[in-house]
């Protein structure tokens, strides 16, 4: 059973376009949290979400919407995509906010491929 | 805001050998600090972790030291594998979210 799931895996598109990455949690977490790593690995937090609420939003391009239907989904979706956008894209989520007292649950990501 | 830096980036040990890696933190408000294993293709995980009320923390083959006052804090890998090959990240945090260090590639050879 895959705890935290993301489609898809793999996303390759144009620049211009606009595009949407999906994250399913089947732990029964509240909160949710989308990484970017970068070509050189570097792992940055973009937004965490809790109970459907947004919580975290690190300076990310306004290009970038997260929207949450319900505690179990979290979805990124990029409009006019560039090609700085190219990255791995990380799902996570915990059982709640406090990171000291809940482990926070990475998904496979989604490797994005600007063009 | 909190500055993560881990070093060394590359990491290459035999079998057997011990590992260690080593992270330094700016924010000395900063009171958790976790290190994850990333396997190829997969999402990080979680190995080990240690609350700035201690100073080592030990699991099996992998132990984590913390120096609040120098602000810095290591994992040691003891009795490498094969199957430790992987990129390794410390991060660090106040309890809202974490902050990554860079990464460091370690290559266990058999």
């Amino acid at each position: 059973d895959t705890a935290v799931s993301q489609t898809p895996k793999y996303l390759v598109t144009q620049m211009g376009n606009d595009k949407s990455i999906k994250c399913e949690q089947n732990l029964g977490h509240d909160t949710m949290y989308w990484y970017k790593q970068d070509s050189k690995k570097f792992l940055k937090i973009m937004f965490s979400y809790n109970n459907k609420e947004l919580i975290i939003n690190e300076t990310v391009p306004n290009r970038f919407s997260p929207k949450s239907p319900d505690k179990a989904h979290l979805n990124l979706h990029i409009n006019s995509l560039e090609l700085g956008d190219s990255a791995v894209y990380f799902c996570a989520s915990s059982q709640g906010l406090d990171l000291i007292s809940y482990e926070q649950y990475f998904g496979p990501g989604t490797r994005l491929t600007v063009t | 805001g909190e500055n993560v830096e881990q070093h060394p980036s590359t990491l290459s040990v035999q079998e057997g050998d011990s590992a260690v890696i080593k992270c330094t933190y700016s924010d000395s408000a900063s009171n958790y600090f976790p290190w994850y294993k990333q396997e190829l293709g997969k999402g990080p995980q979680l190995i080990i972790d240690i609350r700035s009320n201690v100073g080592e923390k030990k699991d099996q083959r992998i132990a984590v030291t913390l120096n609040k006052t120098a602000k810095h804090f290591s994992l040691h890998i003891t009795e490498t594998q094969p199957e430790d090959s992987a990129v390794y990240f410390c991060a660090a945090s106040r309890g809202d979210k974490l902050i990554f260090g860079t990464g460091t590639r370690l290559q266990v050879f058999p």
